[in-house]
């Protein structure tokens, strides 16, 4: 059974540094990756995903990096504004594309 | 942009009531999804939809239903409701026609509605 699992739960920083989010999953047969932005009591907003035979994917201030064999991924948000302050969730898509599996997420606040 | 609406934000009902929560997009996607969120569990699925009238259950199909009559319209379906199914219910939609279900093309996410049962 695939499992996600999000390292930290949560982190504070203050504005200006860059930043790593951590995702690790169990089963490295995966289709994709997908790392969503969560803002407080509001749905999930999709901001890179990686196809499993893609190494990273790059989004202004983000780039994810995915690393299949060893079951990892991670977030990079360079710059860090309190605008970013959000969760953020991971999610692996099986290698039979029939689900899509959530972590918990990591909470990050960025102070001005 | 695509744009995934849900019906309320937030919404109380008493225990069995049925409730019907709505959920509506506009970029002709072909399958539709709808979690529950709930702290320390995460989202879970409860169920999908991949076509017009089809349906598929998720990880947690008990004490719902679902009805997708039009391609841009999925609801969701609380029988009796019960305080345990008090959430975060969330609505995604996604294009991918070329995989059952969906789930390998990026989801778009509705706002959620946040249910309380009494």
């Amino acid at each position: 059974k695939q499992e996600v699992t999000q390292i930290p739960a949560a982190l504070s920083v203050p504005e200006g540094e860059n930043l790593v989010l951590n995702c690790s999953f169990t089963d490295s047969a995966i289709y994709n990756l997908q790392w969503f932005r969560q803002d407080p009591g509001k749905g999930l907003t999709s901001l890179l995903l990686i196809q499993s035979s893609q190494r990273e994917q790059t989004s202004g201030r983000l780039n994810a990096s995915l690393d299949k064999s060893s079951g990892r991924s991670t977030l990079y948000i360079a710059a860090s504004q309190p605008g970013d302050s959000a969760t953020y969730l991971c999610a692996v898509v099986p290698e039979y594309g029939n689900k899509l599996v959530f972590g918990a997420g990591t909470i990050l606040r960025v102070k001005s | 942009d695509v744009k995934v609406t849900q019906s309320s934000r937030y919404l109380v009902k008493r225990t069995g009531e049925k409730v019907f929560l709505e959920c509506v997009q506009d970029m002709d996607h072909e399958n539709m999804f709808w979690y529950r969120q709930d702290p320390g569990l995460g989202l879970r699925l409860i169920y999908f939809s991949y076509d017009v009238k089809m349906k598929e259950k998720g990880d947690i199909p008990e004490g719902y239903s679902v009805s997708r009559e039009k391609k841009e319209r999925f609801s969701l379906i609380l029988e009796s409701a019960s305080t345990n199914q008090t959430s975060m219910y969330l609505c995604a939609s996604s294009f991918d026609a070329f995989t059952s279900g969906g789930f390998t093309d990026t989801q778009y996410f509705g706002p959620g509605t946040r249910l309380t049962v009494l």
